[in-house]
């Protein structure tokens, strides 16, 4: 059964604490991506992946970083630096050629202890 | 980064009725567009692409004005579990390399 896998499905960071979000689709896309929601805004865009360890920086990469080592695996780490990483997280990938939709996984919620 | 406008309503209608939902783009290039449908606390799904001057898919109608650089969402027939976020999606590039911009969405509650 094809699809994205996002996990943990909930994550507490402690105030310093780096942590990891996984991402993981077996539908053979090219692209993946990570956004941002919080609550009642639209997504926004932190990074994303065109192909194997090659990535982007999106609208607000700043505090995050991520690594394409495969090409089914996309994680996202939430540094010390981000000083608001409250917000639900949410992965996608998408076929390469342009102008394709995105699939989006189920979404890891990120709270501050 | 292109800008993508909806109404973020809500939208309140009755079951039965008819609603519709408008989206302004401002990026000229962008040859297709997407409805995604979002649940409280979900993650946002695929409702429907837009390639040509529209799409209809049962009770969902969706219709492109290129000059006028607006997308709208039509649902005839609302149902209870039509009560969603529906956000609008346009692709900012035109390239095999385009990344998606995402409305903040329009909210509809249908009610009984």
């Amino acid at each position: 059964d094809g699809g994205i896998t996002q996990s943990p499905k909930y994550l507490f960071r402690k105030e310093g604490q780096n942590v990891t979000l996984s991402c993981e689709q077996n539908l053979n896309h090219d692209a993946m991506y990570w956004y941002r929601q919080d609550p009642g805004q639209g997504l926004r865009l932190i990074y994303y992946s065109q192909i194997v360890n090659d990535f982007q920086k999106g609208d607000i990469a700043e505090g995050y970083s991520v690594s394409r080592e495969k090409k089914e695996s996309f994680p996202l780490t939430v540094t010390s630096a981000q000083k608001n990483p409250t917000a639900f997280y949410l992965c996608a990938s998408s076929v390469q050629g342009g102008n394709q939709p995105q699939h989006f996984g189920d979404g890891t919620r990120l709270s501050i202890l | 980064r292109k800008e993508v406008e909806q109404d973020p309503g809500p939208f309140n209608v009755p079951e039965g009725a008819t609603v519709a939902f408008n989206c302004t783009y401002s990026n000229s290039a962008s040859q297709s567009f997407f409805w995604y449908r979002q649940d409280c606390r979900k993650e946002p799904k695929l409702l429907m692409s837009v390639y040509s001057s529209g799409n209809e898919d049962g009770r969902f109608t969706a219709q492109l004005n290129r000059a006028s650089q607006y997308i709208s969402l039509l649902i005839r027939d609302s149902k209870l579990s039509d009560s969603a976020t529906y956000l609008c999606v346009v692709p900012e590039g035109t390239s095999g390399y385009s990344t998606l911009t995402f409305g903040k969405g329009t909210m509809l509650l249908v009610s009984p």
